[in-house]
């Protein structure tokens, strides 16, 4: 009833392309759903997040998309360049006593080719 | 304004050792969370302190331990080190919000 599951493993995409990756989730109590961009080395980033009172959310290039009915939310990346390669992680929180762990997907490697 | 720090960045172990990890939160963050990343993996929840008190713990024996101090940044130590705890180490901060930060990590190799 924790896990997130995440998909595609990996992702290869054209310059100017656009990037989908998809999680899907059990626990209907998570009410937050942050995606991470994580390059080789480094900590996970926070990239862009939503609540599930909407449906979507967007920033610059980035657009999280929500189906609260279907358990799923997705992040698409428009206009995908090669600085965007990098490692995404979906996650999962939801608030309870102020608790707020984070439950991650298994990533998504995504690879921008010019 | 300084993100979240973490020190040091890479560390070296034998089996059976002890480990001893520091983190410093976001300046005005007062939770910390400590994740251990297996290579390839994402992200698995350690656990939370929050005043100095360890808030909630996820999967992990209790090798794993913590410490939270007054000027809220936290220690992680693992004791009796096995070749599985080879991981990166992260640590992330917030303050009564669901958005966490993360700093760069450790990365511990248990040999």
């Amino acid at each position: 009833q924790q896990q997130v599951k995440q998909s595609p493993q990996s992702l290869i995409v054209q310059k100017g392309g656009i990037s989908i990756i998809n999680c899907a989730y059990e626990n209907t109590a998570f009410d937050y759903f942050p995606w991470y961009q994580q390059f080789p080395g480094k900590g996970p980033a926070l990239l862009i997040a939503i609540r599930p009172d909407v449906s979507e959310k967007k920033e610059g290039r980035f657009t999280i998309s929500f189906n609260k009915s279907a358990k799923q939310f997705s992040l698409h990346i428009m206009d995908s360049q090669p600085g965007d390669s990098a490692t995404y992680f979906c996650a999962a929180s939801k608030k309870s006593y102020n608790t707020d762990k984070l439950i991650f997907g298994t990533g998504t490697r995504l690879q921008v080719f010019p | 304004d300084a993100g979240v720090t973490q020190s040091p960045t890479h560390l070296i172990k034998t089996r059976g050792q002890q480990v001893t990890l520091r983190c410093s939160p976001k300046s005005g963050h007062d939770t910390v969370s400590w994740y251990q990343q297996a290579l390839g993996q994402g992200p698995q929840f350690i656990f939370q302190y929050y005043e100095e008190e360890e808030r909630q713990r996820g999967n992990f024996p209790d090798r794993f331990s913590g410490h939270q101090f007054p000027n809220y940044s936290s220690e992680l130590n693992v004791n009796a080190l096995l070749l599985g705890d080879s991981a990166l180490y992260l640590c992330a901060s917030t303050r009564s919000s669901y958005e966490q930060y993360f700093g760069p990590g450790t990365r511990l190799t248990v040999t």
